[in-house]
């Protein structure tokens, strides 16, 4: 089935420590945004990519680093996770400029 | 002020009546408008999207687009107790700048 496919599903890591969060999709869509969703705070835009081999910041993107090789592939990577970092983080993908974005199922982070 | 702004609710209808869900953006230059379902622990999920002033109707959905005003809206006919969930408004950029940039949701309640 085509989409969009997250790794881990959920994770507990101890502060200080790096972890990469996977995003892949097979829809050969050009954008890619990695989001987290916090209660109250809606879902917030972490970094995105329009198209391979370039990125840019969202509204929230201290702490958070991600790339682009090609075109399937979006990881986010906390260098020096904290507390702060326990979310849902969720990855999508557009197919173009003015297109409607699809949601991968999700990654619950719990940094302790 | 936030890019996109919604009244967190939560919103009660009792079934069969009329949901209206409101959401007013920031950024005049906008051009793609999407309203999003999420239900409780899972990930959005497309509903509509809109491109022009008007409305737009799919099922029991219509959306509805008043770009002067920089206002969107979305009313669920007949709503139903599947239809409780929380609704995210997302607004999208011009250009090579794709930004998808959500709400905060609303979250709708109807009841028996």
């Amino acid at each position: 089935i085509a989409g969009i496919t997250q790794a881990p599903t959920s994770q507990i890591l101890a502060a200080g420590r790096r972890m990469t969060l996977r995003c892949t999709q097979d829809m050969r869509h050009n954008a890619m945004y990695w989001y987290r969703q916090d209660l109250g705070l809606g879902l917030r835009l972490i970094h995105y990519s329009n198209t391979a081999g370039t990125t840019g910041k969202g509204e929230v993107p201290d702490g958070y680093s991600v790339s682009r090789a090609n075109t399937d592939d979006f990881p986010l990577t906390l260098a020096s996770a904290v507390p702060s970092q326990t979310s849902v983080y969720f990855c999508a993908s557009s197919a173009g400029a003015r297109t409607e974005a699809f949601f991968g199922q999700g990654t619950r982070l719990t940094v302790v | 002020q936030k890019e996109v702004e919604q009244n967190s609710g939560p919103l009660s209808v009792p079934e069969g009546a009329i949901a209206s869900l409101n959401c007013t953006y920031s950024d005049r230059v906008s051009q793609s408008f999407f309203w999003y379902r999420q239900y409780s622990g899972k990930s959005p999920e497309l509903i509509m999207s809109i491109y022009s002033n008007g409305d737009k109707e799919d099922g029991r959905f219509t959306a509805q687009l008043n770009k002067a005003s920089q206002y969107v809206s979305l009313l669920i006919r007949d709503s139903q107790p599947s239809d409780s969930a929380t609704y995210l408004c997302a607004v999208k950029g011009t250009g090579t700048a794709s930004k998808l940039t959500f709400g905060t949701g609303t979250r709708l309640q109807v009841t028996l």
